[in-house]
């Protein structure tokens, strides 16, 4: 049974650019939401995908946006990247809207120059 | 206020002891919670949901009272492998809307030998 996986692992950019991260959700999951995790912090909800929607969105601007795709994977785009944009970035899966569990990958840490 | 708060930690306990987090949340609306635990540099991991007749699970034990929004955890007998950051989590999404979980900043635990 796979579970979630992002790639890539890791990621070095430069401010101002533009980044697009990767994420598979567990099989059988069919709803994906995003998170971004500074050092030393809980995971801060930046969106949630579902039926290729995005659903609910937490207080991110647009420089945030996402898609999905009809096999349930999911991409998180970052544009004109910002020293703070820097941390790990977590995929979460989930089956449905309602309040299930929701399972995470392994994330992608992003720094920024 | 932030919208899940928890006992600040570090808690540094002996191997065998009785600990127990505790987490507050301001959203009434609330309406799934969950404890996840997050290992040194790994992705958070699914630990129990949270149900309002208290449920447990071997030697961890989870309780919600809605009527003052707090949730509590509470681990018997401890071992070194319990020694991770624990995250309360409230979904302040509602069914078929999507889910909107707010990870609170994490607990961490230590248990010495």
């Amino acid at each position: 049974d796979a579970g979630v996986t992002q790639s890539p692992t890791h990621l070095i950019k430069t401010r101002g650019q533009q980044v697009t991260l990767r994420c598979s959700p567990k099989s059988g999951h069919d709803t994906v939401s995003w998170y971004q995790q500074a050092l030393g912090q809980g995971p801060q909800f930046i969106f949630q995908y579902y039926e290729e929607e995005e659903r609910q969105r937490g207080n991110f601007p647009d420089r945030f946006s996402g898609h999905q795709f009809p096999n349930y994977s999911s991409e998180l785009n970052v544009n004109a990247l910002l020293l703070g944009d820097s941390a790990l970035y977590l995929c979460a899966s989930s089956l449905g809207l309602a309040g299930n569990e929701q399972f995470f990958g392994p994330g992608t840490r992003l720094t920024v120059l | 206020r932030k919208e899940v708060e928890q006992d600040p930690g570090p808690f540094n306990v002996p191997e065998g002891a009785t600990v127990a987090f505790n987490c507050t949340y301001s959203n009434s609306a609330s309406q799934s919670f969950f404890w996840y635990r997050q290992d040194c540099r790994k992705e958070p991991k699914l630990l129990m949901s949270v149900y309002s007749s208290g449920n447990e699970d071997g030697r961890f034990t989870a309780q919600l009272n809605r009527a003052s929004q707090y949730i509590s955890l509470l681990i018997r007998d401890s071992k070194l492998s319990d020694s991770a950051t624990y995250l309360c989590v409230v979904n302040k999404g509602r069914d078929n809307y999507g889910q909107n979980f707010v990870f609170g900043p994490g607990t961490r635990l230590s248990v010495l030998p």
